[in-house]
């Protein structure tokens, strides 16, 4: 079956750029989205099909998809970012498949 | 605007059974292709079955294959969750989302997710 990987946890300092890896066998040849959720919330899509950003969602929120590894990148990291972050892709194994999560701090 | 309201949680024993339903508004549900999802507490997310448009096509989480059944009524727009043989594992909260993308299901995300219903299975 298919398997994404993410570090459990990124550190960031309001202001600064957090980067948020997800890792995947042949990953850059899927598409890859990101989820946010806060503490006793639904998750919401932050990027879809790789580098696409819903309304609504700030421009601070970029993505890219190469290789094996998709990233979200959050630049100028404010306080309310703080969250955990999934990543999400389709495979023919295993249709919908979400990485472990990352819980992002900003400190 | 879209909403999806899922209801039917609650506390089952080991073995026992429960259907969650979703009620969706706002927007066609036979357009869109749906999925549940889980998350135990303190856990991550994991996808568990999504159903096509029109319930031809319908996929399960390993985990899950041969205990649950997914189903939709698109006259009355709502999905639902048939839940059986439950273990203690299976504790979480469930949510309906629904899916969107291109043309190709590969692009497929959600975009939208219910609230989330409390499922606790313990003796």
């Amino acid at each position: 079956s298919y398997e994404l990987t993410q570090p459990p946890s990124v550190s960031v300092s309001p202001g600064q750029t957090a980067s948020i890896a997800c890792s995947g066998d042949k990953l850059g040849e899927k598409y890859a989205s990101w989820y946010q959720q806060k503490p006793g919330q639904s998750p919401v899509v932050v990027i879809f099909q790789d580098t696409k950003r819903p309304s609504g969602i700030p421009e601070r929120f970029s993505g890219s998809n190469s290789g094996n590894t998709a990233t979200l990148t959050i630049r100028g990291t404010q306080a309310m970012d703080e969250a955990d972050y999934y990543c999400q892709a389709w495979d023919s194994s295993t249709a919908t498949v979400f990485g472990g999560g990352t819980k992002l701090t900003v400190l | 605007q879209v909403q999806l309201v899922e209801s039917g949680g609650g506390l089952v024993k080991p073995g026992g059974s429960l259907r969650l339903s979703c009620a969706t508004s706002g927007f066609p549900l036979h357009d869109y292709y749906m999925g549940w999802i889980r998350q135990a507490p303190g856990k991550g997310l994991e996808w568990l079955s999504y159903i096509s448009s029109t319930g031809s096509t319908i996929y399960y989480a390993d985990s899950v294959k041969g205990r649950f059944t997914i189903s939709r009524d698109n006259a009355q727009n709502s999905l639902s969750l048939q839940m059986n043989s439950l273990r203690a594992e299976d504790t979480a909260v469930y949510y309906c989302a629904r899916y969107n993308g291109g043309v190709i299901v590969e692009s497929y995300y959600f975009d939208y997710w219910g609230q989330g219903t409390l499922v606790t299975v313990s003796s």
